[in-house]
């Protein structure tokens, strides 16, 4: 599992209501990533941190912010959760010494 | 990246090796070769990857082709816990623009039997 947990690991919230969720490593990895999964569309990234504090939007950030203020963690927020936003979200984590990602267990959340 | 194309789904006997295919035509010379595997309901988990030489190590085996346009993941010995979606995923290394990214498509659904 490469020392990443997320919490919560399920959810269910109502629609306009804030969502946070959040990544743990505990492995010092300079980079970080949040996907979602969705059936029919794989993986799709939706925010990474190349750093404390140094933050990029992926494909899908629309509806998605992100925070980085240490190392080991990562938080994904939802302003205000919609139902488009129900989803499996995955964090991994990536060293400097390569481009390969280990990934977290997932979180999933349910807008209702 | 380099766009992948795999086979939507195989099957394979428990115990039987299982021989997974990808091509990868379009890929270029610094760009490597990635399996990940995902069980249900977990995350995606990496298995190995290769640039040009074939790779072993204690979950698979890639062998890449000589003009690198296609690969081959092999499970010497399947076991009905390898049932899994396999992803081929071809990426450049260390550095560059794409901070990483990797581009997940359908995949391969494998399918072992007892």
């Amino acid at each position: 599992d490469a020392g990443i947990t997320q919490s919560p690991r399920h959810k269910v919230t109502e629609t306009g209501t804030p969502v946070t969720l959040r990544c743990h490593q505990t492995e010092n990895h300079r980079y970080m990533y949040w996907y979602r999964q969705d059936p029919g569309h794989g993986l799709r990234l939706i925010h990474y941190s190349y750093g404390v504090k140094d933050t990029d939007k992926g494909e899908v950030s629309d509806g998605y912010s992100v925070s980085r203020s240490k190392t080991e963690d990562f938080l994904l927020t939802l302003e205000s959760a919609t139902s488009s936003q129900t989803s499996v979200y995955f964090c991994a984590i990536r060293g400097t010494e390569g481009p390969t990602q280990y990934f977290g267990p997932g979180t999933r959340l349910l807008v209702l | 990246d380099a766009k992948t194309t795999q086979p939507p789904s195989m099957d394979c006997a428990e115990g039987r090796a299982a021989n997974l295919p990808c091509n990868h035509s379009t890929i270029s010379g610094n760009e490597y070769v990635y399996w990940y595997r995902q069980i249900h309901s977990q995350g995606p988990q990496y298995i190995i990857h290769g640039l040009k030489n074939n790779e072993t190590n204690e979950m698979a085996s890639l062998i890449i082709t000589e003009d690198r346009k296609s690969s081959t993941l092999i499970l010497p010995h399947a076991t009905l816990r390898d049932t899994a979606v396999y992803y081929c995923i071809v990426r450049e290394g260390t550095g560059g623009t794409s901070y990483g990214k990797l581009t997940f498509g359908q995949g391969t659904i494998l399918t072992v039997h007892p």
